[in-house]
Formats: structure tokens, C-alpha cells, sequence
């Protein structure tokens, strides 16, 4: 069974600076996706980054990019110049394709709060 | 606007009292999906829909009916709810699931007593 881990529960960073979430997963297949959403205060679940398992380029949003490593199956977010607007749940997200269907494993989060 | 309706938003309830919880979105999504979201426990996928008609099951469907009978809806159907069922849940869509990004409900929150 595929498995997402987000091994931090709460992390805080001072504004300005840069953070990194962490996310492994568990799979045997070779065709999937990885998201990363955030939850902030107002239960607003928002898409923050994508990536494509077979795309060995790492996706970037503006200040938040990925460090996917496929063969460790490793997906972190890293934040950089953090706002205070970035405080929220992040959540990391894998999408099964290849059996036709498209199920979603989502992992337990990460609450981040941004210091002023 | 684009977006995803979910009614009610807040809804108290009693063990066993049948209730719907309406989904609706409006960007002719093929893709729709149930979540419940509990502490510690971050979003599980209850059941999914690729396009009308067709349904199929999530990680934790027990409790739970849907129905596909239009593109745009996608109702939640508790028929005797049961305090383990208190959670919040959220109505996702999607234009085809897999790489899309899913767009997702205000979130309603249910309690049953």
C-alpha cells in the first residue's frame, strides 16, 4: 500500500528566512505525482507545488521549490525569503495513476509558523 | 467564479439521523472526490468519482454513499452517521484527477452526538 510520511508535526522559521518540510513515500509504481498544499488558518486547501515523477527536473513556484529524489522517495518543500502569510498546514499529497483510477494519499501535515 | 460549494457548512447531529452533504462545482471538472480531515490523522480520501456515473472507492469508505448523477454534483450520503464519523470534510475537483490540480470545498464541518 502506498504510504506519504511528513515526519515534522510543527516547525517555525523567522521571517526572511528559508525552512524545509520533509515528505517520503511509499511506492512500487513508477508513474505518479507528488503535490504539496497548504492549509492556512481558514481551512482553504490551496495547490503550492506539483511534480511529476518522471521529470528529474525539481518544480519551482516563485519562493517554493522542491527537492524531489525519485530513488529515495523524497519530496521536500523548501521555502525560501518566508512571509508571514506562509503560516498554514502543509500538506504532501501523492496521486496514484497508472492503474486508470486516480486515487490520492494524502500525508499527516506539517504546522508551520512564521516568526516575525 | 470558479469554485466548489459545499452545504451545510457546519451541521450538529444525531447517532443514526441520515443526512446529505451537497457538493457542487461549477469549472465542468470530470474529477470529484470526498475527504475527512482529522487531527493528526492530515486528509484521507473516502470515495472518488472520475466522471458521472462512475464511483469508486477511497481509503476509508466505510459509512459513507455517493452518487455521480451529474457532472457538476457530487453528494455525500451519511445514512446512519455514528460519532466516529465527527470530522471535517472537504469536496475536491479536478478537470481529470492524477497531475490536475484539485480544487477544493470551504469544508464542512460535522458533528454527531
Amino acid at each position: 500500500a502506498q504510504t506519504v510520511t511528513q515526519s515534522q508535526p510543527e516547525m517555525s522559521v523567522q521571517e526572511a528566512e528559508t525552512v524545509t518540510l520533509s515528505c517520503t513515500y511509499d511506492t512500487s509504481e513508477s508513474n505518479y505525482y507528488l503535490f504539496w498544499y497548504k492549509q492556512p488558518p481558514s481551512r482553504q486547501m490551496i495547490l503550492v507545488i506539483r511534480q511529476e515523477a518522471y521529470k528529474q527536473q525539481n518544480a519551482t513556484e516563485n519562493r517554493f521549490s522542491v527537492n524531489f529524489q525519485k530513488a529515495a522517495k523524497s519530496f521536500s518543500l523548501k521555502i525560501s525569503d518566508s512571509q508571514l502569510g506562509d503560516t498554514a498546514m502543509y500538506f504532501c499529497a501523492f496521486a496514484r495513476t497508472t492503474s486508470g483510477t486516480y486515487k490520492y494519499i494524502f500525508g499527516t501535515g506539517t504546522r508551520l509558523k512564521v516568526l516575525a | 467564479e470558479a469554485q466548489v460549494t459545499q452545504n451545510p457548512r457546519y451541521l450538529i447531529t444525531v447517532t443514526g439521523k441520515k443526512l446529505t452533504v451537497t457538493c457542487s462545482q461549477n469549472m465542468n471538472h470530470e474529477y470529484m472526490s470526498w475527504y475527512r480531515q482529522d487531527p493528526g490523522l492530515g486528509l484521507r480520501q473516502i470515495y472518488y468519482s472520475m466522471n458521472v456515473e462512475v464511483t469508486d472507492k477511497g481509503d476509508v469508505p466505510e459509512g459513507y454513499k455517493v452518487s455521480r448523477k451529474e457532472k457538476r454534483n457530487f453528494p455525500l450520503i451519511l445514512e446512519s452517521p455514528s460519532p466516529n464519523q465527527t470530522s471535517l470534510y472537504f469536496c475536491a475537483s479536478s478537470l481529470r484527477g492524477g497531475e490536475y490540480e484539485q480544487y477544493f470545498g470551504p469544508g464542512t464541518r460535522l458533528t454527531v452526538t
